[in-house]
């Protein structure tokens, strides 16, 4: 089955603590993407990756940090988190240089940051 | 968690009524459109696509509505029914750019039984 795989989907951690959510995709996307989504604020950009070894920021990527070593793993990382990234964060890939039926999006990541 | 309903215009329609969906995009550029349903605890799912080259597209019981004069979709579903119920995003892709979507804030659709 096509899709994308993120992990864990529920996480509790303390501030300042390092942690990574994992994303996977078995599709062989090119384009691969993290976004938070807010109540009131939709879904927003967080980093995003055209390729192997090429990321780039979106729109909001204080605080964050990605890596795209392998095709299929797109990994996020937050090496000191703070309450404010408390969100819901989704991971989603799509063909490239255009998305063709757009991205298709993981089942998400609820973060809490206490 | 708050659910990510909250804050969103809210859309209500009984069981077997017909519901329509709008949204405004910003960029006249943009070539390319989605609609997304995302049902609690999940991520965005692909419903429907249209192009900037149609005005009208047709699923299975959803028809999407491209009007470029005014930037502004809509989401027509028939028959609606309670698993319908979720919040629809329309999402925009600029012609030419990167592969970025631009998503609207979304609507949440309450089917009443």
């Amino acid at each position: 089955e096509a899709q994308v795989t993120q992990n864990p989907r529920y996480l509790i951690t303390v501030t300042g603590k390092k942690l990574t959510v994992t994303c996977s995709q078995n599709m062989n996307h090119e384009y691969m993407s993290w976004y938070r989504q807010d109540p009131g604020l939709g879904l927003r950009q967080i980093y995003y990756s055209m390729n192997v070894e090429v990321t780039d920021k979106g729109d909001v990527p204080e605080g964050y940090k990605v890596s795209r070593k392998e095709k299929r793993n797109f990994p996020l990382i937050l090496e000191s988190p703070s309450p404010n990234q408390t969100s819901l964060y989704f991971c989603a890939s799509s063909t490239q240089p255009r998305a063709l039926y757009g991205y298709t999006f993981g089942s998400g990541t609820r973060l809490t940051v206490v | 968690g708050e659910s990510v309903g909250l804050h969103l215009p809210t859309l209500s329609v009984q069981e077997g009524d017909n519901s329509i969906i709008n949204c405004a995009y910003s960029n006249s550029a943009s070539d390319y459109f989605i609609w997304y349903k995302q049902e609690s605890g999940k991520g965005p799912q692909f419903i429907i696509d249209i192009r900037s080259n149609m005005d009208k597209r047709q699923g299975q019981r959803v028809t999407v509505l491209l009007n470029k004069t005014v930037k502004h979709l809509s989401l027509q579903i028939a028959a609606t029914q309670p698993g319908d119920s979720a919040v629809y995003f329309c999402a925009e892709i600029n012609g030419g750019a990167t592969n970025k979507l631009i998503f609207g804030t979304g609507t949440l659709l309450a089917v009443q039984p």
